[in-house]
């Protein structure tokens, strides 16, 4: 069964400050990864999707890396603003003929001024 | 505007009062899903449906039923509610392929049964 965990549980740092969110899987059998973000009491925003044939995506200040063997995904956050303050969650799309969507539990980040 | 939505947003009912959680989306996805997200469990999914009259169950569909007659729509049924499904739900779609394509969230169903 797979299983997704995000470390660490909570993440503070002060403004400008690059960061890396951490997601790892237990089964590489993926068709694709996502992150997430989710602000207080709103629905979740898709950030970033990862095919499984793909290393690496990026939107602006974000950039996501996949690495299928190992079962890990990072996010990389440059120069951390208040705004980016939220959680964020890492989701895989099993194969195997289930089209299921693994979530982690998510980073809560806070971005102090 | 591309959007999917939920209603209601809020709702305080009682056990055992029949309820309906209404979904819908504008952008002809063909994929549809519900999760429900828990203090300390995450999101967790609870049916989801590849398209028009093919529904399956997701993680914990149990005291939960899905409909999906057309397209926009995929309402989420708790035909007997109960205290432990007091959560916070959320409806997702995604075009195309569910294996290539990005979800799409509502904003949440907030649930609380008495």
């Amino acid at each position: 069964k797979q299983e997704v965990t995000q470390i660490p549980a909570a993440l503070s740092v002060p403004e400008g400050e690059n960061l890396v969110l951490n997601c790892s899987f237990t089964d590489s059998a993926i068709y694709n990864l996502q992150w997430f973000r989710q602000d207080p009491g709103k629905g979740l925003t898709s950030l970033l999707l990862i095919q499984s044939s793909q290393r690496e995506q990026t939107s602006g200040r974000l950039n996501a890396s996949l690495d299928k063997s190992s079962g890990r995904s990072t996010l990389y956050i440059a120069a951390s603003q208040p705004g980016d303050s939220a959680t964020y969650l890492c989701a895989v799309m099993n194969q195997g003929g289930s089209e299921k969507l693994v979530f982690g539990k998510g980073t809560k980040l806070t971005v102090n001024p | 505007e591309a959007q999917v939505t939920q209603n209601p947003r809020y709702l305080i009912t009682v056990t055992g009062k029949k309820l309906t959680v209404t979904c819908s989306q504008n952008m002809n996805h063909e994929y549809m899903s519900w999760y429900r997200q828990d203090p300390g469990l995450g999101l967790r999914q609870i049916y989801y449906s590849m398209n028009v009259e093919v529904t399956d169950k997701g993680d914990v569909p149990e005291g939960y039923k899905v409909s999906r007659k057309e397209k926009r729509n995929f309402p989420l049924i708790l035909e007997s509610p109960s205290p432990n499904q007091t959560s916070l739900y959320f409806c997702a779609s995604t075009p195309g392929s569910v294996y290539t394509g990005e979800l799409f969230f509502g904003e949440g169903s907030r649930l609380t049964v008495l």
